[in-house]
């Protein structure tokens, strides 16, 4: 069974400060996509990585997918009361249709 | 926006009815899949179609829970005889067989309360 173990789960921290959350797994995937979810809502993506070693920026949102693509990482830099959310890293597995979800890092930022 | 559709957004019942939920994928879109998510968690498969095929199920998926995708295009996710433990938010997501990286869109979600 293929897992996804998401740090922090949760994190509270000022506006302007830099933040990175992390997405670990034993397992290899062909791709791992970063989803963010508002209360209420479903998960909106916001990026998918496919190679090992691929970095992809989106704005102030900087993701890396792991040289083995067993992991990745979502760094956000001066983070802004408007990044507040739940963040998802899921992954595909080699073959695959399905996504394996991480439990979500729960982020506030304080104005 | 013809992104993904799912009604109800939201569906109280008492325990031990049965409840429907319909889900529209984006319209060029031949695959479909369900997952579900309780508080605290990320979501969890549940099963999945390409066209009207059904083509992997989880284990999740109990006796008492049922897909269709009848022509290919809409699909209806029936939970008989409900358990409380059934509440949960019941998200589909739909993709494209030619999108190489099977990115996954998802609907708003139906928000199941079984009281």
């Amino acid at each position: 069974t293929q897992l996804l173990e998401q740090s922090p789960q949760f994190l509270s921290i000022q506006e302007g400060e830099n933040l990175t959350v992390y997405c670990n797994s034993s397992s290899v995937f062909s791709s791992l996509q970063w989803y963010r979810q508002e209360p209420g809502e479903g998960p909106v993506l916001l990026v998918t990585v496919v190679t090992g070693g691929e970095v992809k920026k989106l704005k102030r949102l900087t993701f890396q997918f792991g040289d083995a693509r067993k992991d990745s990482s979502l760094h956000i830099t001066a983070a802004q009361p408007g990044d507040t959310g739940l963040y998802l890293c899921a992954g595909r597995g080699v073959g695959a249709q399905k996504l394996v979800f991480g439990q979500g890092t729960r982020l506030t930022i304080n104005p | 926006d013809t992104g993904v559709s799912q009604n109800p957004r939201h569906k109280i019942t008492k325990r031990g009815q049965n409840v429907t939920f319909r889900c529209d994928p984006i319209s060029e879109h031949n695959r479909l899949y369900w997952y579900r998510q309780t508080l605290g968690q990320g979501p969890e498969f549940l099963t999945y179609f390409q066209n009207e095929a059904q083509l992997e199920k989880s284990r999740l998926l109990s006796d008492r829970f049922s897909a269709e995708r009848p022509k290919g295009s809409f699909s209806t996710l029936e939970i008989q005889r409900t358990e409380q433990g059934d509440s949960a938010m019941y998200l589909c997501a739909s993709s494209s067989r030619g999108d190489s990286y099977n990115e996954q869109f998802f609907g708003p979600g139906t928000r199941l309360t079984v009281l």
